[in-house]
């Protein structure tokens, strides 16, 4: 079946450092794939989202690209701040499909 | 973007009583949905609906039931809470031609 596998955390990091949370997915055909975010207290909110190979979604200084070859879809940022700090979520869905599949979420520490 | 509104937000009731999560939207999306959140931040599909009189059990048996008889409102029932259903409860909608979810901010609930 479908599946969502995320890079185990928790991920403590300095504010400005570099970001990547590793994600790999497991599906049929070709699926669409998001990452989202929930912060302290919240629900989640969508980051980015990319709908097919080598599409790069981009939002908030956070990058990821679709990569079929690999199956990946690694969340990337330059420079993380303190406000960063949260759980992310990657995701895909299937054409058809009227449910996200979810990875297992990795929660994000940032210190100043 | 979509508006979703929970209540409450926080909950703290004794075992054997009777509660409804409320959840509604104002966009009109058909799609919606609820998870429940674990302490260990992993997202469980228990409920969706595709629309009015529509109602679907997810990938985690729940002892919660729900109804959808208006597109706007998607209510979540436990007839009788016990300490394990203990959780965050996250409703979801997503409109018509998208593969975005929307998510309210939640419920947290605690049965003692």
């Amino acid at each position: 079946g479908n599946s969502v596998t995320q890079m185990e955390g928790p991920v403590t990091l300095s504010e400005e450092a570099f970001l990547t949370i590793n994600c790999t997915y497991t599906a049929t055909g070709y699926p669409s794939l998001f990452w989202y975010v929930q912060y302290p207290g919240e629900g989640l909110q969508l980051l980015l989202k990319a709908t097919k190979a080598d599409d790069k979604g981009s939002n908030k200084g956070f990058e990821a690209t679709y990569r079929k070859e690999t199956t990946s879809f690694h969340l990337e940022k330059g420079s993380v701040q303190v406000s960063d700090s949260a759980v992310y979520f990657c995701a895909l869905k299937t054409q058809g499909a009227q449910k996200l599949v979810f990875g297992q979420g990795t929660r994000l520490t940032i210190n100043p | 973007e979509a508006d979703i509104y929970q209540t409450p937000r926080y909950l703290v009731i004794g075992t054997g009583k009777k509660i409804t999560l409320e959840c509604s939207q104002t966009m009109g999306h058909d799609k919606m949905y609820w998870y429940q959140q674990d302490p260990g931040m992993e997202l469980h599909l228990i409920h969706y609906s595709y629309g009015v009189n529509s109602t679907e059990k997810g990938d985690l048996s729940s002892e919660s039931t729900v109804s959808r008889i208006r597109t706007e409102h998607f209510p979540l029932t436990l007839e009788s809470a016990r300490p394990s259903h203990t959780s965050q409860y996250l409703c979801a909608s997503r409109p018509q031609g998208t593969d975005t979810q929307y998510f309210g901010p939640g419920t947290r609930l605690t049965v003692l």
